[in-house]
Formats: structure tokens, sequence, C-alpha cells
């Protein structure tokens, strides 16, 4: 692994039905987050994580959880999908929360 | 209310230069970062400034002016793979980044 990975690549999903979306990191980076970006718009934090064991809710937190049992994973769940949850999941790090944030390849998730 | 306002879109030929703005409007300032997003890809970091003033690296640089809440990124001598969105990104007092929709660069021929 070089980065950051996310999976699946993409999903089709029934509304109704909980789905996690993966998130993994080797940069050691204590910082984590998810973000979606819709057409339109720039891209709303949902949750993060300053560090391990510790999460924060972002802009659109509603509907998603995550947490944060160790450094390098940082998973999104969504625990009753909705047709408007369809949209590009992005997790990122960064160091710390003042440094750079790197992004991850996206996951594409479509609700039904 | 936090905002960061881009063009939606601008259209440039190859090999000459083009400026993107930023302007925002944001509760507190801890820095504005520019980002680079080709089609289906995610984004990737271009520059960062946190002082009034231009940052240049390579073909791009960055321009701040904190009391005009105003950034640009200018792109110099255009290539066909310049052709992405470019993500204007400000950093609050809370540390977290308030995202501008995008301004998606076409270069022609």
């Amino acid at each position: 692994i070089a980065g950051i990975t996310q999976a699946p690549t993409s999903q089709i999903l029934a509304a109704g039905r909980r789905m996690t979306l993966r998130c993994t990191q080797d940069m050691r980076h204590n910082a984590m987050y998810w973000y979606r970006q819709d057409l339109g718009l720039g891209l709303r934090l949902i949750h993060y994580s300053n560090t391990a064991g510790t999460t924060g809710k972002g802009e659109v937190p509603d509907g998603y959880s995550v947490s944060r049992a160790n450094t390098d994973d940082f998973p999104l769940t969504l625990a009753s999908a909705v047709p408007s949850q369809t949209s590009v999941y992005f997790c990122a790090s960064s160091a710390s929360d003042t440094d750079t944030q790197y992004f991850g390849p996206g996951t594409r998730l479509t609700v039904l | 209310g936090q905002n960061i306002d881009q063009p939606t879109e601008m259209t440039a030929t190859e090999g000459a230069i083009v400026q993107i703005n930023c302007t925002y409007q944001t509760s507190g300032f801890n820095g504005l970062f520019w980002y680079q997003q080709h089609a289906g890809e995610a984004p990737t970091f271009l520059s960062y400034n946190v002082l009034d003033g231009l940052e240049e690296k390579g073909r791009f640089s960055s321009f701040l002016s904190r009391s005009k809440g105003y950034s640009y990124l200018l792109l110099k001598e255009l290539q066909m793979k310049d052709s992405a969105s470019y993500l204007c990104a400000v950093r609050d007092q809370d540390y977290q980044l308030i995202w501008g929709a995008g301004t998606k660069l076409i270069i022609k021929p």
C-alpha cells in the first residue's frame, strides 16, 4: 500500500441498506477526514478524526458514523442509506490538523 | 456564513496563461490551498499560501491578499494535461477546510 486506499471503488446500494466505506492509509498520519463531493458543490466534510480514538462532526454528519480504532483505518458507515447520499466519497489524511491533506481515489456510491 | 467563490468554468488556449480567481469570506483564516482535480480522480495538492504575496512553483503560481479575501492561481505555458478542475479551499479558525465548488478549466489547441 502506498498512500491512501479506499474500497469499494464504486457501489450501487438499495435504500435502507447498511454500508461501510473503507479507508486505509500507510503514512502514519494522525488526522483523517471523510468528504462527499456533489456536482456544483464544493467538497463537504462529513466527519474527521484528529488522532486515533477521537472523532468529530463536520458540516454534513447526519446519517453517517465513523470510528478510529487505530491510526491507519477510518471507516465510514451509512446505517440506513437514502437516495440523497448518492455521491462521490473521498477519504483524506494529513500529518496533523494543521498540515496539507492528501486524498484517496474515492468511492462512487449510488443509492436507489 | 462561510463562502468561497470561484468561476464555474474557464477556457484558455494551449501555450497561453490563465488566472483563476478565488474570493473568500470565512470565520478566521489559517491558510489557503489550491488543488487540481482531473475528471473522475481525487484532488491533488498544488499550493499553499498563508502570508500575503506570490508563491511560485514551476508553471504554477498562487497569490494571496488576506486584507481583500482574495487569491488567484496562475498557470503559465498551458498544456492539454492542465485541463482539470481547480479547487480553492480556506482553512478556518477551527482548522477545517472550507471548499469552493471548483473552476473547470478547458484547454483548447
